[in-house]
This record gives C-alpha cells, structure tokens and sequence, in this order.
C-alpha cells in the first residue's frame, strides 16, 4: 500500500547541483531509515534517524513525526551517487519491523 | 560494520521444487529479516526474527517458511516454489535499530 511514498520516483541530475528527496508516512512512524540501492543491486545505510535532523558528508536527512515525513537532501551531486533511494519507517508497537517506500531513482551525469 | 553474507547468489528451480536460501550475520545481531524485492513494489518483509528460535511473521509470508536456527543463522524456505516468487530476495540484520542487508539472492522459478 501507500503507508510510504517516496517522491519523486526517478530524478535526474547534472553533477555538482544539489536535490531533495521525499517520504511521506500514513502511518505513525517512530523511526526512519535511507538506504541507497546501488546500480549493482548492493544495499547500504545513509541514515538511522529518530525525531531531529542528521548529516553525513554531502548528505543530510531530517525526519519530522509529527508532520509525518522525513527528506533526504544531496548536495554537490556526484556520478557515484547514482542509484535508487529507500525509505524505510519503523510502524509504532516496537516491533522492529520496517516498511519500504518504492524508492526514487537517481541518475547523476557529467 | 555489519556483515551479513547469503547463499547462494543466483538459483533456479522449476515450478514445485523445493528451495532453501541461508543467511549468516557475524556481528552478534538479535534481529534478522528476509524480504523480496520487486519493481513496483520496493523490498517486503517475509519473516523476521527476534533471536535463536523465534520466528515472526512479516507482510508477505504466503508460501514462506523460515527458520532460526542459532543467532548467526537464518533460513528461508519455499517448500512449492511457485513462478510468482521469482524475485531478488535479501537477508538483513539489526540490533533493533540500523538495518545491515546482504548482498541479495536472485531467484528464478520456472
């Protein structure tokens, strides 16, 4: 379903120029997680976020439960970038159980 | 960081063969996941796992079996493998917060 929905679903960027990436939760997420899928198929975590804001290099992703929704903001765009963001919230009850959004696919190009 | 590690990497069987895909995490993680991946659908959860015995059961588990047998390890079977469980499956653990995934099984039934 649409518990979390990703936008846009595919984004294309030249190098050097800055984006946002979006989730929007219906449900009541107590954390949210991004990964990146790379064009290999590997996954890997950019963030763990509680309720804040956190910042990693050239990325930043700040998550707001109240408002429901969390973003993932790229900065200086580079062609390792390239791959397909996920999203993913923690549903309350303490299950640990995620839900994925369906991603958004990033093209970088020089 | 993380590993988790899967086998095997590629499978394929036919239609009513019996399939069984491993998982090993060597970190000392309590939760361990199986989900699959799909266009359109982003990655479901299959079946979790909160430890050595316990088994719970995710969003998708129709035609699923797992099995937990010691912390490390974690098992995926399909018992009647069906075309529609042609997928990308992933292993993934947690210590109930940053999720860490595998390098991903692909599976093809025919």
């Amino acid at each position: 379903g649409d518990k979390v929905k990703q936008s846009p679903s595919a984004l294309s960027l030249q190098e050097g120029t800055n984006s946002a990436l979006r989730c929007n939760f219906s449900i009541a997420a107590t954390t949210v997680q991004w990964f990146l899928q790379n064009p290999r198929g590997s996954l890997m975590n950019l963030f763990y976020l509680v309720p804040g804001t956190k910042e990693n290099g050239r990325l930043k992703s700040a998550f707001d439960s109240k408002e429901s929704y969390s973003t993932l903001h790229i900065r200086d765009a580079q062609l390792e970038d390239s791959g397909t963001y996920f999203c993913a919230a923690e549903a309350p009850g303490g299950s640990a159980k995620l839900i994925f959004g369906e991603g958004t696919k990033l093209t970088v190009s020089s | 960081e993380a590993a988790v590690t899967q086998s095997p990497r590629n499978k394929v069987t036919v239609t009513g063969g019996n399939v069984t895909l491993s998982c090993r995490q060597t970190n000392s993680h309590n939760y361990m996941y199986w989900y699959r991946q799909d266009t359109g659908h982003g990655l479901r959860l299959i079946h979790y796992s909160y430890g050595a015995g316990n088994l719970q059961i995710g969003d998708v588990p129709d035609g699923y079996k797992a099995t937990r047998t010691t912390q490390e390890d974690f098992f995926l079977l399909l018992e009647l493998a069906s075309p529609s469980q042609t997928s990308l499956y992933f292993c993934a653990s947690s210590d109930r917060d940053t999720q860490y995934f595998g390098p991903g099984t692909r599976l093809l039934v025919l």
